[in-house]
């Protein structure tokens, strides 16, 4: 079963404006929660993570917000560029049963000038 | 500072084959994990390897196999291929066991005819 879920599999923005990802988890159990970037043919890059005892991260235009009660998470890009039009990865893991990630199918996010 | 290594990039084989892919992980990291991504089932975690140890395992058959060597590098190893085994292969590596985050390689698509 798809313990991590991103309901859309697509998003268009227009350049300079706000990119807003969303992904949603079953397990209760997850305690830590990474951001994934992919381009076609390329492997998945890391971008952006947070640990359950935190509700915000920050990382240059990138912010990743965490809502534990909501099961909850989004990914905020300010402001959107072209480049960054990728396959936007959620992924969850659980630090005392392994430290295996579990994934979101993504959303492919499109950046238009 | 090089990046995770797969190897090959591409290849074809077909029911019944086995195969093998290689990784080697970013100079200096000792836990590489292995991933399969299919268009149905996104990324889903196959197994994780640190010290020439299998430390977790994801939800295969028998037939997904991996070993780890003294250099860090990787292999896996699959068996019996079936048409459903075609798919994009990643590794991915970290520092330590149980750190993140992962890095991933570029992958090997794996295609079954």
């Amino acid at each position: 079963d798809q313990q991590v879920k991103q309901n859309s599999p697509s998003l268009s923005v227009q350049e300079g404006r706000i990119s807003i990802l969303n992904c949603d988890y079953t397990n209760s159990m997850f305690d830590y929660f990474l951001w994934y970037k992919k381009y076609p043919a390329e492997g998945p890059t890391f971008l952006i993570s947070i640990s359950s005892i935190k509700d915000k991260n920050e990382d240059g235009r990138f912010t990743v917000f965490l809502n534990k009660s909501a099961k909850h998470l989004s990914l905020h890009i300010v402001p959107s560029q072209p480049g960054d039009s990728a396959v936007y990865f959620c992924a969850a893991a659980n630090s005392n049963s392994g430290y295996a990630l579990n994934f979101g199918k993504g959303t492919s996010l499109l950046v238009t000038p | 500072k090089a990046g995770v290594t797969q190897t090959p990039r591409y290849l074809i084989k077909t029911r019944g084959q086995q195969v093998t892919l290689s990784c080697s992980p970013i100079s200096g990291h000792r836990s590489v994990s292995w991933y399969q991504q299919t268009p149905g089932q996104g990324l889903q975690f196959l197994f994780e390897y640190f010290s020439e140890t299998q430390r977790n395992k994801g939800n295969f058959p028998g037939r997904f196999s991996g070993r780890q060597f003294s250099n860090s590098r990787s292999e896996m190893n699959v068996s019996t291929l079936e048409l459903g085994d075609s798919a994009l292969y990643l590794c991915a590596s970290s520092l330590n066991a149980g750190q993140w985050p992962q890095h991933f390689g570029d992958g090997t698509r794996l295609s079954i005819l």
